[in-house]
C-alpha cells in the first residue's frame, strides 16, 4: 500500500515565524501536491511538483512555497505565517504517466497560526 | 481555470436510505471526475472515479453518473450504513498535461443515523 506521511499532526506557530510542513512517500511516485483545506472551501492546490527540484503553483500559492530535494519529500515552506495560514493541510502523491491516477493522502497537518 | 460546485453543504440521512451527492464543473475540457472520501482524522481517500466517455459507473453500493451536456455529475449511495458517514468531495480534471491536478468541489457532510 502507498503511505504517506506528514511530519506532524498538529502544529502551532506565532505569527512572523517560517514554518516548514513535510511529507514524505514511500511508493516512487513522480508528482506530489500540496493543499489546505478549509470548511466551505474543499481542497485548494497550493502547489505541486512532477519531479526533483520542479514546482509548480497551484491555485492558491501567496504566502507559500515549496522544495522537492529528493523525489520521495516535498516540503511546504510559509516564509512569514500569519492568522490567515491557520489551516489543515494535506499532502498527495501520485504516479505519473496520466490524468487517470489516483491521488494518494497524507492525514494532514492541522497549523494554528497566532 | 476549472471552477467545481458541490451541493448539499451537509447530508443527513437514516441507516438504509439513499443520498445523492451533486457537483457541476465549468470547464468542458475536463475529462476525468474522481469521488473522495474522507474519514474523521484521515486524508481523502478514492472511492470510485469516471471518464468523460462513460455515462455511468457502480461499485457495489455506490454509483456516480456523469451528464456531460450538463456539466455535472453525481454521487449515489444506496442502502447507506453508519460507516459512510464521511466528507465526501468530488474533482474533475482536465486531462493531457494537467499533471494529475484535480480541482475540488467544496465537500459534503454526510452523516448515516443507526
Amino acid at each position: 500500500d502507498v503511505k504517506v506521511t506528514q511530519s506532524s499532526r498538529y502544529l502551532v506557530k506565532r505569527t512572523g515565524e517560517k514554518v516548514f510542513l513535510e511529507c514524505v512517500q514511500d511508493m516512487d511516485h513522480e508528482n506530489m501536491f500540496w493543499y489546505r483545506q478549509d470548511p466551505g472551501l474543499g481542497l485548494r492546490l497550493i502547489y505541486f511538483s512532477y519531479d526533483v527540484k520542479m514546482k509548480e503553483k497551484g491555485d492558491i500559492p501567496e504566502g507559500y512555497s515549496v522544495s522537492r530535494e529528493k523525489k520521495e519529500r516535498f516540503s511546504l515552506i510559509l516564509e512569514s505565517a500569519s492568522t490567515n495560514q491557520t489551516s489543515m493541510y494535506l499532502c498527495a502523491s501520485m504516479r505519473a504517466g496520466g490524468t487517470y491516477n489516483e491521488q494518494f493522502f497524507g492525514p494532514g497537518t492541522r497549523l494554528t497560526v497566532l | 481555470g476549472e471552477n467545481v460546485e458541490q451541493h448539499p453543504s451537509t447530508l443527513s440521512v437514516q441507516e438504509g436510505d439513499s443520498a445523492v451527492i451533486k457537483c457541476t464543473y465549468s470547464d468542458s475540457a475536463s475529462n476525468y471526475f474522481p469521488w473522495y472520501k474522507q474519514e474523521l482524522g484521515k486524508g481523502p481517500q478514492l472511492i470510485i472515479d469516471i471518464r468523460s466517455n462513460v455515462g455511468e459507473k457502480k461499485d457495489q453500493r455506490i454509483a456516480v453518473t456523469l451528464n456531460k451536456t450538463a456539466k455535472h455529475f453525481s454521487l449515489h449511495i444506496t442502502e447507506t450504513q453508519p460507516e459512510d458517514s464521511a466528507v465526501y468531495f468530488c474533482a474533475a480534471s482536465i486531462g493531457g498535461t494537467s499533471y494529475g491536478k484535480l480541482t475540488f468541489g467544496q465537500g459534503t457532510i454526510l452523516t448515516v443515523h443507526p
